[in-house]
Order: structure tokens, then C-alpha cells, then sequence
């Protein structure tokens, strides 16, 4: 079966800084990919997919994910962060029906 | 406001009890789908219905169980209720798996 690893519960970063959120998938084959954002007291928002393709994904806010298959890695980037991308992120993959979530990644923003 | 529409948005219930929770799916979305959220054991898949049928089933305890009617509109049903089963419950509604969910904003169960 399918599954994602979020490598790192919390992540730090300082306004204006480069943010690396990484995620490692473990599938048969090649798997649809997801990032996905949660704020507090909502829902998760989908930021960006990968499916087949560009393995170069760019998504909103700014954000982008890299499908690397060698590396079994789809890490989520943004050149520089904004204190409103303090959120929790996850990571998914989904074969056929379900979509199975990484444990998420709890982005802070300093000033 | 992302189409799916999650209902009660909290619930506070007593042990032993039954709740039924309330997702009505993004319009033109046939599949929907069950997750529940808690810290410990963060976004567990439940389960998915597309047009009216069981499609898929993740960890989902025997005590719950759901449906979805032919207007698409999906129920969760949790019963005999413990402390345990306090969580955020998500529904999340789309087209094809291949495009992603739309995520409603939750039903926050407390049991006490």
C-alpha cells in the first residue's frame, strides 16, 4: 500500500527565508502526489499536485514541489516566507481511491 | 467557503451516546470521503463512497458507520461513543482522486 513520510514534526524558519518541507513516498508505482495546508480551526486546502508530467509542480502562495522518483521525494519549497504560511502541512498519495496523509509538518514563521 | 458543507461544526456528547455527522459534497463530486483527525494519531482515513456505493474502507471502527444518498450527501454515524473517539472529523468531496479533495471545515466531536 501507499504511504508518505514527512521528515521533521516542526520546522522553524525566519521571515523571508527559504522553506523546505520535505516528504518521501513509498508506492509500487508511480503515485499522484500531494501537498496539502491546514490553518488553525479549518480544513486542509490543497496547495499543489503532481500526477504525471512536469515533475515541477508549482502551486498557490507561491509554493513548489519537485516529483523525484529516484528519491522516492516530493519536498514542498517556497523562495521566501510570509508570516501567513504558518500553518500545518501535509504531504499525501493516493494510487486509486484513497489518499493517505503524512503526519504533517508544523511550519513557524519569526519575525 | 470550499463547497463542502460539514454539519454540526461542534458536538459534545456523553459516553455510550450515538451522533450523526453531516457532509454534503463540492457540487458535480460523486466520491466523498471520511477522515478523522487527533493528535495522536493525526488524518486516519475512514472511508469512501462514489455515487451512492462503498468504494473504499481505511480504519474505520465497526461502532461507526456511513452512507451516502442518491443526492450525493453523505452521513457518518458513530455509536456507542468513548472518550477516545474526540476528534475533528473531515469530509472531503471530488471528481477523481487524480485531482485532489475539497476539504470541508470539520466537525469537532467532544465526548465527555
Amino acid at each position: 500500500a501507499q504511504s508518505v513520510t514527512q521528515l521533521g514534526s516542526h520546522v522553524s524558519v525566519s521571515e523571508g527565508a527559504l522553506v523546505l518541507l520535505r516528504c518521501n513516498y513509498s508506492s509500487s508505482v508511480p503515485p499522484y502526489l500531494f501537498w496539502y495546508v491546514q490553518y488553525p480551526n479549518q480544513g486542509l486546502q490543497l496547495l499543489l499536485k503532481y500526477t504525471t508530467g512536469a515533475t515541477l509542480v508549482k502551486g498557490i502562495n507561491g509554493f513548489e514541489a519537485e516529483f523525484k522518483k529516484s528519491e522516492t521525494s516530493f519536498h514542498l519549497t517556497k523562495p521566501s516566507a510570509h508570516m501567513s504560511d504558518a500553518a500545518e502541512y501535509f504531504c499525501a498519495v493516493t494510487l486509486h481511491n484513497d489518499m493517505r496523509f503524512g503526519a504533517g509538518t508544523r511550519l513557524t514563521v519569526k519575525p | 467557503d470550499s463547497g463542502v458543507t460539514q454539519t454540526p461544526k461542534h458536538l459534545i456528547t456523553a459516553t455510550g451516546q450515538r451522533v450523526t455527522l453531516r457532509c454534503s459534497p463540492r457540487s458535480g463530486d460523486l466520491s466523498v470521503y471520511w477522515y478523522q483527525q487527533s493528535l495522536d494519531q493525526g488524518l486516519q482515513f475512514l472511508i469512501q463512497y462514489y455515487n451512492g456505493e462503498e468504494r473504499a474502507k481505511g480504519n474505520i471502527l465497526e461502532r461507526f458507520s456511513a452512507q451516502q444518498f442518491p443526492d450525493l450527501h453523505s452521513e457518518l454515524n458513530l455509536s456507542s461513543l468513548e472518550l477516545g473517539d474526540s476528534a475533528l472529523y473531515f469530509c472531503a468531496s471530488s471528481v477523481e482522486s487524480g485531482n485532489g479533495y475539497t476539504f470541508g471545515s470539520g466537525t469537532r466531536l467532544t465526548v465527555v
